[in-house]
């Protein structure tokens, strides 16, 4: 069983503030990395991802990877209460048997209050 | 709207009853996917279709059966269910099913109710 472990939360933070997600995997062969952003009865959609180690940018979101620790990271940077979601950790194998499957994590609520 | 639309949005039956679940990509993809959400539950995928060929099929009970007449379409046939099959079923496509960057495009779910 390929495991994705996040904090399921909720983790709250002020406006304005860095919120800092974490997810951790169990297979090392993982290869690609993903962060979904899912709103109360809506569907995931993806934030970014990451395949390489080290930092990936894009806007106010910044992914952190460390494959030797098998830790990935979301960094939230000036959070609005807009971001106010659940994330969800989603890893990639591309190999065999498990070709194209993403196995998700439970997600971290992450709450931005005003 | 992300290219996959997902019919009906909501469901209820009964434990006896036959439905079906409708997927419809505009995306020119050729994987589609079904999955189902649970509370407190990670995604759990469901089944994998790849050119309308199933490629994995996770130890789903019979009680569920998937269609993909073509590419752009995804079924999954719905019989004698039981209350703890009550959940968000996604579907979700994407461009093949290899690559480091290959993103998974969800459907809005469908909530299905099982009484």
């Amino acid at each position: 069983q390929k495991e994705v472990e996040q904090n399921s939360g909720p983790l709250s933070v002020p406006e304005g503030a860095i919120a800092s997600l974490n997810c951790t995997y169990s297979d090392r062969g993982s290869q690609s990395f993903f962060w979904y952003r899912q709103y109360s009865g809506k569907s995931p959609e993806l934030i970014m991802f990451i395949y390489s180690n080290g930092d990936k940018e894009d806007g106010r979101f910044t992914a952190q990877l460390n494959k030797a620790s098998q830790y990935v990271s979301l960094l939230i940077r000036d959070s609005q209460p807009s971001d106010s979601a659940t994330y969800l950790c989603a890893v990639k194998q591309d190999r065999g048997s498990t070709l194209g499957r993403l196995y998700f994590g439970r997600g971290t609520q992450l709450t931005v209050w005003p | 709207e992300t290219g996959v639309t997902q019919t009906p949005r909501h469901l209820v039956m009964g434990m006896t009853n036959k439905k079906s679940l409708k997927c419809e990509q505009h995306l020119g993809h050729n994987a589609m996917y079904w999955y189902k959400q649970s509370a407190k539950k990670p995604l759990e995928l469901m089944f994998v279709y790849s050119l309308e060929e199933r490629v994995e099929n996770n130890s789903v009970p019979s009680r569920f059966s998937p269609e993909c007449p073509n590419s752009s379409h995804l079924f999954l046939h719905l019989h004698t269910l039981q209350p703890e099959d009550s959940a968000l079923y996604l579907c979700a496509s994407s461009q093949g099913l290899s690559g480091f960057d290959n993103e998974q495009f969800f459907g809005p779910g469908t909530r299905l109710t099982v009484l």
